[in-house]
């Protein structure tokens, strides 16, 4: 069975310019969750889709980013104009919806990433 | 709000030796932590829980971690390391239905 997938594996745009990040869940996980590595910081939570809903967007930084997850299959994750500050690696993952009861059992799986590089 | 940290940035450490990486956590509520490792150009894997039960757990690789409530903490161990082990040890937990991190603890074998 295939992981999930992200692509592209890295990406380096000036300053200004558009990037769109996609990722891949696994197949029949409803659930899909986007988070960031930002230089010498933490991973942090940005997102998370049930199907293609939005869940929770608590962490998205600010209007600048934009994520879509049409179809409730793959998603992708807009930063547009970029900026200095959003360099960093870019994770999804994704769960299968085991329900409220499921809780802490929705293991998330994680994809390799998305380097972003802004010049 | 729930937050977790890990004191050492960097972990060196000879092949074949015993190595503690530390966690500490904070949370008003029930918890739920795990540890994740990323090996280079690799994405997070998972490499234990801790939901609730025994308070030591046993993961992949040999490695296990211990759960303790009255000092918040949940420190990752291995009795014996290999070169294989390199890589970044992430501990986090779940607060709902997102995963918050540490920092990252960096592991190097040195031969």
């Amino acid at each position: 069975e295939a992981g999930v997938t992200q692509f592209p594996s890295h990406s380096v745009i000036e300053k200004g310019q558009t990037v769109t990040l996609r990722c891949d869940p696994i197949s029949g996980h409803d659930n899909l969750y986007w988070y960031r590595r930002v230089m010498g910081k933490e991973i942090k939570f940005l997102l998370h889709f049930v199907k293609e809903s939005k869940q929770d967007e608590s962490g998205m930084p600010n209007n600048r980013f934009l994520a879509e997850r049409t179809g409730g299959t793959y998603s992708t994750l807009k930063v547009q104009p970029a900026e200095l500050e959003d360099s960093g690696v870019y994770f999804c993952a994704s769960s299968q919806d085991l329900g409220l009861a499921g809780g802490p059992l929705n293991e998330q799986f994680f994809g390799p990433g998305t380097r972003l590089t802004v010049l | 709000a729930q937050s977790v940290t890990q004191l050492d940035s960097q972990v060196p450490v000879f092949e074949e030796a015993p190595v503690e990486l530390r966690c500490n956590y904070s949370s008003s509520v029930s918890v739920y932590l795990f540890w994740y490792v990323q090996y280079p150009n690799q994405g997070l894997q998972l490499l234990l829980k801790y939901l609730s039960g025994s308070t030591l757990v046993k993961g992949i690789n040999g490695f296990e971690a211990e759960f303790n409530k009255s000092q918040t903490s949940f420190h990752l161990r291995k009795p014996s390391v290999h070169i294989s082990d390199t890589a970044e040890y992430f501990c986090a937990v779940m607060s709902h239905r997102k995963i918050i991190f540490g920092k990252g603890t960096r592991l190097h074998i040195l031969p």
